[in-house]
């Protein structure tokens, strides 16, 4: 089972910020935190994975709670294309990805 | 490089046939895992190979198979095909196996309709 809990769909305006909370309060600690998206008609794809520090890419920011029991996707500046479903997986070694059912995210023009 | 190629994209059978979907890994990656994608149950998976050898599965019936190829090819088969079969099956490739820090990365899929 999924152990990372996420809203069902949020909604945001092109060119705000988002953020996209999950909470997994069981998380070991040596699980990471992974974050994928996936597009419409597409499989899905990286976005950006973390372990305690927040991290950051070319594509979002990654922002973790002090105790790991939650963590926040960022998306500085949504544009439509960031209209997809983003799922939040934690990941120890040797184990397979379990993806949740994920937050849908539209972005509103 | 190309990305992981997945064929056919877009098939349909009957019930009590059989399907083969293929995979194609990134050049250089070694370890394919196969996916089930349907609106009701997501995506869920269904197992995984590293060097030819099945390292996980996940919780489907035995008419759900798979096998890896020296070159890191891999197929997935489905025998007695049901309605409920119908969904997409995604492949994804990565460099090794099991590292916490690795990541998956995902073919357009093989979307399956089962009349």
């Amino acid at each position: 089972d999924a152990k990372t809990t996420q809203p069902n769909s949020m909604e945001s305006n092109e060119e705000e910020p988002v953020h996209l909370p999950c909470n997994h309060s069981t998380i070991s600690g040596t699980d990471y935190i992974h974050w994928y998206r996936q597009l419409p008609s597409q499989g899905p794809e990286y976005v950006i994975h973390g372990l305690t520090s927040n991290v950051n890419n070319r594509m979002a920011s990654l922002a973790i709670a002090e105790d790991r029991k939650s963590s926040t996707l960022i998306l500085h500046r949504a544009t439509l294309r960031d209209a997809a479903v983003y799922y939040c997986i934690l990941r120890d070694h040797g184990q397979n990805f379990v993806f949740g059912p994920g937050t849908r995210l539209s972005v509103l023009p | 490089k190309a990305g992981v190629t997945q064929t056919p994209r877009y098939l349909i059978k009957t019930r009590g046939q059989q399907v083969t979907l293929s995979c194609s890994p990134i050049s250089g990656h070694r370890s394919v895992s196969w996916y089930q994608q349907t609106p009701g149950q997501g995506l869920q998976f269904l197992f995984e190979y590293f060097s030819e050898t099945q390292r996980n599965k996940g919780n489907f019936p035995g008419r759900f198979s798979g096998r890896q190829f020296s070159n890191s090819r891999s197929e997935m088969n489905v025998s007695t095909l049901e309605l409920g079969d119908s969904a997409l099956y995604l492949c994804a490739s990565s460099l090794d196996r099991g590292r916490a820090t690795g990541e998956l990365f995902f073919g357009e899929g093989s979307r399956l309709t089962v009349l």
